[in-house]
């Protein structure tokens, strides 16, 4: 029973490329959650999805960011335009339920913009 | 606007003794309080967990204790082994937006042998 899966592991993007993240979930969870841990930071929620609807993306900023959860398929969360900001690392959480923080994390996405 | 605050960003405890990690919150809406651990270059992984309806949770080494009106909660870990060296994360939640953690700054634990 593998566990949550994000690839690429690292990414290494020019500014004004796009990055595209990838989470598959845990086998039999069907809700994926993504957040972004900044440099000497705590991980911060970024957006909720469950397949093919997101739930709750307060935690996106309002340009340049996309996710999706399609109904085959891993969840992608995509940034279009890198600038160095966007530099973190990117963790996806699934889980079989909503709520209760029941989350197992995937090992992230370290995204480095040059 | 820090709601999750970690204020230790390291912790030297010496092997068998015990390691307290220390979290305060400011949202008084909060009532569900976890905490993770993290290796480098791995994801956070579940430790144990709290409702506000409780002031104390235990599992094995760990317990956790919660003093609501101080608004502070703390990681106890007894004895400390050296594998217990990591990043600790506390992390919070409500009911209405059950979904998603609200996560501290961390503390760095490093357990001398």
């Amino acid at each position: 029973n593998a566990g949550v899966m994000q690839n690429p592991r690292h990414l290494v993007r020019r500014r004004g490329q796009e990055a595209r993240l990838r989470c598959s979930p845990m086998k039999g969870h069907s809700h994926v959650y993504w957040y972004r841990q900044l440099p000497e930071e705590g991980l911060k929620f970024m957006v909720y999805l469950q397949k093919e609807n997101i739930i709750d993306e307060s935690g996106m900023p309002k340009e340049r960011f996309s996710a999706e959860f399609p109904k085959e398929g891993p969840s992608i969360l995509r940034i279009q335009q890198v600038v160095r900001g966007d530099s973190a690392a990117y963790f996806c959480a699934s889980s079989p339920f909503g709520g209760w923080g029941g989350y197992t994390f995937g090992s992230g996405t370290r995204l480095t913009v040059v | 606007d820090q709601q999750v605050k970690q204020n230790s960003p390291s912790l030297s405890v010496q092997e068998g003794r015990i390691s307290i990690l220390n979290c305060d919150y400011t949202n008084s809406m909060f009532d569900y309080f976890l905490w993770y651990k993290k290796y480098p270059a791995e994801g956070p992984t579940f430790l144990i967990s709290i409702s506000s309806i409780k002031d104390k949770n235990e599992d094995g080494r760990f317990t956790v204790f919660l003093n609501k009106s101080a608004k502070h909660l703390s990681l106890h870990i007894v004895p400390s082994q050296p594998g217990d060296s990591a990043v600790y994360f506390c992390a919070a939640s409500d009911s209405q937006g059950a979904q998603k953690l609200v996560f501290g700054q961390g503390t760095r634990l490093t357990i001398n042998p």
